[in-house]
């Protein structure tokens, strides 16, 4: 069974660029989960989608990430645009249940790094 | 808000020596707690969890116990292996309200032979 997949796995970009992460979830997964960790710190909660709606979005920085989960099935989460203190690793996860996050699994992350 | 502390990294150590990994927490009521590791090149893996105070979760020879009277979880490990060099994430979940993971800021552990 293929895991949670996420493309690229590492992007330089420029500031002021735009920049889309993508997530392929587990198949049949519902629950679809945005984590990022910045500069070495905490890993931080983004985003929680349940099939194609956002179940919580309260983690979301600014008006500059946009997540879409067009059918429910992969993610992208946009930057536009990016800024210096956009860089670190975004963490994908995907679960069966609803409410299960413990029981997720993780992607491999995206390293961005903006310059 | 919910927050988990852990011990400031790099740690290095030799192989087959001790591991112990401190993390503490600050929550509203009792949360479930976690250990995550993240191998080089690899996604964030679940290690080990407690639900409730006084459990013992462990597993791959990795131990952590809750306890609720000094608000920590900490990891511990007998004996460790070159292949045990990776992050180390202490992560909590509230048993009520949103389920969220809230994440310490790693740890990242190198084993020399």
């Amino acid at each position: 069974e293929a895991g949670v997949t996420q493309f690229p796995s590492h992007s330089v970009i420029e500031k002021g660029q735009t920049v889309t992460l993508r997530c392929d979830p587990i198949s049949g997964h519902d629950n679809l989960y945005w984590y990022r960790r910045v500069m070495g710190k905490e890993i931080k909660f983004l985003l929680h989608f349940v099939k194609e709606s956002k179940q919580d979005e309260s983690g979301m920085p600014n008006n500059r990430f946009l997540a879409e989960r067009t059918g429910g099935t992969y993610s992208t989460l946009k930057v536009q645009p990016a800024e210096l203190e956009d860089s670190g690793v975004y963490f994908c996860a995907s679960s069966q249940l609803q409410g299960r996050i413990a029981e997720a699994f993780f992607g491999q992350g995206t390293r961005l790094t903006v310059v | 808000g919910d927050s988990v502390t852990q011990m400031e990294g790099p740690v290095t150590l030799s192989e087959e020596a001790f591991l112990t990994i401190n993390c503490t927490y600050t929550a509203t009521g009792y949360p479930s707690l976690f250990w995550y590791v993240q191998y080089p090149g690899e996604g964030l893996q679940l290690l080990l969890k407690a639900t409730k105070a006084d459990d013992k979760g462990s597993n791959k020879g990795f131990e952590a116990t809750y306890r609720k009277e000094t608000t920590s979880f900490h990891l511990e490990k007998g004996s460790v292996q070159v292949s045990d060099s990776a992050v180390y994430f202490c992560a909590l979940i509230r048993i009520q309200g949103a389920q969220k993971l809230v994440f310490g800021q790693g740890t990242r552990l190198t084993i020399n032979p």
